[in-house]
């Protein structure tokens, strides 16, 4: 199975800045997304990075609060920008892999403050 | 859209069985996976169904009937490692991403 790793794994952020997560594949992926698990929920479709163009949100998430860039097939980001306390999540990259199967990063662990 | 339902909480002893049942309503329906994930860890794939059926992996089972929109996830053997929340997820037609339900929290007691 493919390795994602992310960055960072923990942060504490001030209200008002943006952060940047960065999503490492060790393998060329045809699909990637981000997903949002808020304290004691499950998990939340963010967005599909699309590989050289913009990336396709789910409702509730727009691309001024959540821009993503996926320059290449092993490589993406998700930005939490102005950031608020309600923005406090676990962020998650998320592949899917030939063979149906779909696979999570360790996460980035969110703490707006 | 998609409405997925599981139980919050289970609770079983060390060494039994437990089944978690997930029921799903959709508008499209392209496979349903299995999910752990212990606390302050990312979720980890358990299993993938798509077509009617059982799919054993080890102690852990995974069957579906598309029909009754069903699902259900048997853990045999628990171990007090196994505590732990359990995601059902549908994967959409429209593409790869995944509809998670609320999950349900597994207590195994010794």
């Amino acid at each position: 199975s493919a390795v994602i790793s992310q960055k960072p794994s923990r942060d504490i952020c001030q209200r008002g800045t943006s952060l940047t997560i960065q999503c490492q594949v060790d393998s060329q992926v045809t699909m990637m997304f981000w997903y949002r698990q808020q304290p004691g929920q499950s998990l939340t479709l963010i967005a599909t990075a699309n590989q050289g163009s913009e990336a396709t949100y789910e409702s509730g998430f727009v691309i001024d609060k959540f821009p993503i860039s996926r320059p290449n097939l092993t490589f993406s980001t998700l930005t939490v920008s102005n950031m608020s306390p309600e923005d406090s999540s676990i962020y998650l990259c998320s592949v899917w892999e030939q063979g149906n199967t779909i696979y999570f990063g360790e996460g980035s662990w969110l703490t707006v403050v | 859209g998609q409405n997925i339902d599981q139980p919050t909480e289970m609770t079983a002893t060390e060494g039994a069985i437990v089944q978690i049942n997930c029921t799903y309503q959709t508008s499209g329906f392209n496979g349903l996976f299995w999910y752990q994930q212990h606390a302050g860890e990312a979720p980890t794939f358990l299993s993938y169904n798509v077509l009617d059926g059982l799919e054993e992996k080890g102690r852990f089972s995974s069957f579906l009937s598309r029909s009754k929109g069903y699902s259900y996830l048997l853990l045999k053997e628990l171990q007090m490692k196994d505590s732990a929340s359990y995601l059902c997820a549908v994967r959409e037609e429209r593409g790869n991403m995944l509809t998670f339900g609320g999950g349900t929290r597994l207590m195994v007691k010794p």
